[in-house]
């Protein structure tokens, strides 16, 4: 099986620009979450789909959205990009919404760079 | 609020000596523990989860509800080792995963 696929890998854009990163899951996997790794505050979570549905939001502003697709596939936009929205955004898919029963899997990220 | 913690950024040790690389956590409820690896150039992945009590590369990890640990162990460290490791948190009926600011182990030969 394929794993996750982000795409792009490497994206530079300037402030105020918006942006939007793509995810496909693994196939069969219909739970797709992202987080934003910075050296600073680590490992954060955004947001989590499930059939098209966002069922949680982590802390981040409203800049930030996402949505899902009903092949499972994922996108994420970022609009007014910040300086401090530099980070490595990775995509993670699960069989389902539950952690207790499967685990996840992530993408090898996109590395987004704000000038 | 939840937060794992993982106290050590680098933990420096030579080959065949034993590693323990430490993670407490706060939540009130059921927790889920996992320990995520990153090794040089490749993707995060899952290394294990309290609740399937298994040995992965030599690695156990047992939850400690009473000191709320999940501390990762192996007798004998490996080279191939050397990684970036990850503590994390989620709770039942949910994907989102509460993540340490990680631990650097460096095996050296």
């Amino acid at each position: 099986k394929a794993g996750v696929t982000q795409t792009p890998r490497y994206l530079i854009k300037t402030r105020g620009q918006q942006v939007t990163l793509s995810c496909s899951p693994i196939s069969g996997h219909r739970s797709v979450s992202w987080y934003q790794q910075t050296p600073g505050q680590g490992l954060q979570f955004l947001f989590e789909y499930f059939s098209e549905t966002q069922r949680n939001k982590g802390n981040f502003p409203g800049r930030f959205s996402g949505r899902q697709f009903s092949n499972s596939r994922s996108e994420m936009n970022v609009s007014t990009l910040e300086l401090g929205d530099s980070a490595l955004y990775l995509c993670a898919s699960s069989l389902d919404q539950s952690s207790y029963n499967s685990p996840l899997h992530f993408g090898n990220g996109t590395r987004l760079t704000v000038t | 609020a939840q937060r794992v913690t993982q106290p050590e950024k680098l933990l420096s040790v030579f080959k065949g000596a034993p590693v323990e690389l430490k993670c407490n956590y706060s939540y009130s409820g059921s927790p889920e523990l996992f320990w995520y690896v990153q090794y040089s150039r490749q993707r995060l992945q899952l290394l294990l989860r309290h609740i399937s009590r298994e040995s992965i590369k030599g690695f156990t990890a047992d939850l400690n509800k009473g000191e709320t640990s999940f501390h990762l162990k192996k007798p004998f460290a490996q080279e191939e080792d050397s990684a970036m490791y990850y503590c994390a948190l989620s709770w039942t009926g949910f994907q989102k995963l509460v993540f340490g600011t990680g631990t650097r182990l460096l095996v050296s030969p």
